[in-house]
This record gives C-alpha cells, structure tokens and sequence, in this order.
C-alpha cells in the first residue's frame, strides 16, 4: 500500500531564508506528484505537478524535483516571504486498480515565514 | 472562474440528521472524488466517480453515499450523521484517473455534527 510521508511537520524561518520541504513514498510506480498549499480553514491550491517522466517542476520562486525511484521529492522555495505561510501537502497518484490508484497524500509541512 | 464549486461552506447537525453536499465543476472533467481532511489524519478518499455513471468506494466510505448526478456534479450524503463525520470535506476533479492530470479541489465543506 502506498504511503507518503512529509518531513518536517512544521518549520519556522525567517523572512528571505531559502527553505526545502521533503515528501518521500514507498511505492514508485506512481503518475505524477502534485504539490499543494493550503491556508489555513481554506482550500487545497495546486502549485506545481510533475509527471512520473520528469525529473523538476519549477513556477516563480518554487521549484519541485522528483527522484522517482528513490521515491523522494523536494520542494524548494527561494527567498521566502511571511505569505507564504500555509501547510504544504504533497500527492502522488500511484499506478494501481481501484480505490488504490487515487491521489495519496502526505500529512503536510506547516510552515511559518516571519518577518 | 472555472473551478471546483462546493456547497455550503459550514454545517451543523445533530446526530441522526441528513444532508447532502453538493459539487460542481465546469472543466469537463471525466473523474470526481470526495475527500475528508481530519487533524492528524491528512486528507483520506470517501468515494470517487471514474467517468458519469459510476461510483466507487474509497478508503473510508462507511456512513457515506454519493451520487454522480452527470458530468458536473457528484454529491455526498450523510443519511444519519454521527459525530465521528465531524470533519472538513473536499470535492476534486480531475482529466481522468488513469492519465497524468493533476487533481483540482473546491474550496471545503466544513461540518460539525453535535
């Protein structure tokens, strides 16, 4: 069964630091991996998704690699900023029948940029 | 805007009662999934629609239906709430469930039941 795990589960930094989030899973045949923000009592907003094929993903000041078969991913913000302040959750969607072939997700990085 | 549409946006019941929620998308999307998000617990799969016409159970369907009412919209029915449903739930969309699309969620019912 497809797991995935996000380290760590919070993070504080100040403002302009460069941070990296881990997500890592345990199954590697997957289709892509998405990466979300959620603010807090909002919704789920896609940043950035990266095909099984593709190596990183990369959107302003975000980039996201994928290391397949080890099964780790990394999002990486430049120069961070207090609004980026929000819990980041990763998803794969594995290669797999029934129920078992929808997005999984990771518990998520709540992460603090203060001024 | 094109999205991921979600109604209502807050509720409470009391133990026993019924509700549906609602979910539309206009992005002619083939694939509907309801998710619930639990402190501590991340976001887990209730039931999902691979195409119009189908329904298929998810990780945690006990307690729950759902109906995929066309192409737009899937709605998920509590028929005799518990508080164990207190929980927020997300409506997604996507391509289609066996290609390499991404996955986009409305914005959340949050329910409380008491």
């Amino acid at each position: 069964k497809q797991e995935v795990t996000q380290i760590p589960a919070a993070l504080s930094v100040p403002e302009g630091e460069n941070l990296v989030l881990n997500c890592s899973f345990t199954d590697s045949a997957i289709y892509n991996l998405q990466w979300f923000r959620q603010d807090p009592g909002k919704g789920l907003t896609s940043l950035l998704l990266i095909q099984s094929s593709q190596r990183e993903q990369t959107s302003g000041r975000l980039n996201a690699s994928l290391d397949k078969s080890s099964g780790r991913s990394t999002l990486y913000i430049a120069a961070s900023q207090p609004g980026d302040s929000a819990t980041y959750l990763c998803a794969v969607r594995p290669e797999a029948r029934g129920s078992q072939g929808n997005l999984i997700f990771g518990k998520g990085t709540k992460l603090s940029v203060k001024p | 805007n094109a999205g991921v549409t979600q109604t209502p946006k807050f509720q409470v019941l009391k133990t026993g009662q019924s509700m549906t929620l609602q979910c539309a998308q206009d992005m002619n999307h083939n694939s509907m999934y309801w998710y619930r998000q639990d402190p501590g617990m991340g976001l887990r799969l209730i039931y999902y629609s691979a195409s119009e016409g189908t329904t298929d159970k998810g990780e945690v369907p006990n307690g729950y239906n759902v109906s995929r009412l066309n192409k737009r919209e899937f709605s998920l029915r509590l028929e005799s709430a518990a508080p164990s449903q207190t929980s927020v739930y997300f409506c997604a969309s996507s391509e289609d469930r066996r290609t390499n699309y991404g996955y986009t969620f409305g914005s959340g019912t949050r329910l409380t039941v008491v």
